[in-house]
């Protein structure tokens, strides 16, 4: 089954202590990119990857990285979280082409 | 920066009604539209994609695009309850040989009994 797939789907952590959230996709997609998502924000781009070791900021990246040494992996990794990254998180992927986006389905993330 | 914009509502219809969501983009170069439906806490979960203009349509859900006035509309028809959630507008945007996603902030709809 074509998949996105994030891990873990609940994380609770505290202040400053390394997190790293999984994401992985099964059908060779080029383009893969994190959001987040917050009451009345929308969905907030954080990094997006054009393909492996390729990657860009968003509108929000402060506070998170990323790395993309497979096609298929995208881990966003807090290293110092802050309660203001307490959110609801989605990796999504695509071809670079005009087809749409697929999401994973979240993760939410409550720092203490 | 490309932008697309939706009324963020709540759109409020009751059963049986047909509901007009509607979304506008800045960039004239987008080339593909999608629209989204998004229950609370759940991850977004595509309902239509459109790519040229005029009307497509898909079971109680039409897509329209008008690419001369930057924007796309989405109706559903015969609302049902189960239709409540946010509906999301995506736009593409060609970059560099590539194309880059850009989200509105989605539109709240709300269906009565």
């Amino acid at each position: 089954e074509a998949q996105v797939t994030q891990n873990p789907r609940y994380l609770i952590t505290v202040t400053g202590k390394k997190l790293t959230v999984t994401c992985s996709q099964n059908m060779n997609h080029e383009y893969m990119s994190w959001y987040r998502q917050d009451p009345g924000l929308g969905l907030r781009q954080i990094y997006y990857s054009m393909n492996v070791e390729v990657t860009d900021k968003g509108d929000v990246p402060e506070g998170y990285k990323v790395s993309r040494k497979e096609k298929r992996n995208f881990p966003l990794i807090l290293e110092s979280p802050s309660p203001n990254q307490t959110s609801l998180y989605f990796c999504a992927s695509s071809p670079p082409d005009n087809s749409p986006l697929h999401f994973g389905n979240g993760t939410r993330l409550t720092v203490t | 920066q490309k932008e697309v914009e939706q009324n963020s509502g709540p759109l409020s219809v009751p059963e049986g009604a047909i509901a007009s969501l509607n979304c506008t983009y800045s960039d004239r170069g987008s080339q593909s539209f999608f629209w989204y439906r998004q229950y609370s806490g759940k991850s977004p979960e595509l309902i239509m994609s459109i790519y040229s203009n005029g009307d497509k349509e898909d079971g109680r859900f039409t897509a329209q695009l008008n690419k001369a006035s930057q924007y796309v509309s989405l109706l559903i028809r015969d609302s049902q309850p189960s239709d409540s959630a946010t509906y999301l507008c995506a736009v593409k945007f060609a970059s560099g040989g590539s194309y880059i996603p850009t989200f509105g902030r989605g539109t709240s709809l709300i269906v009565h009994p």
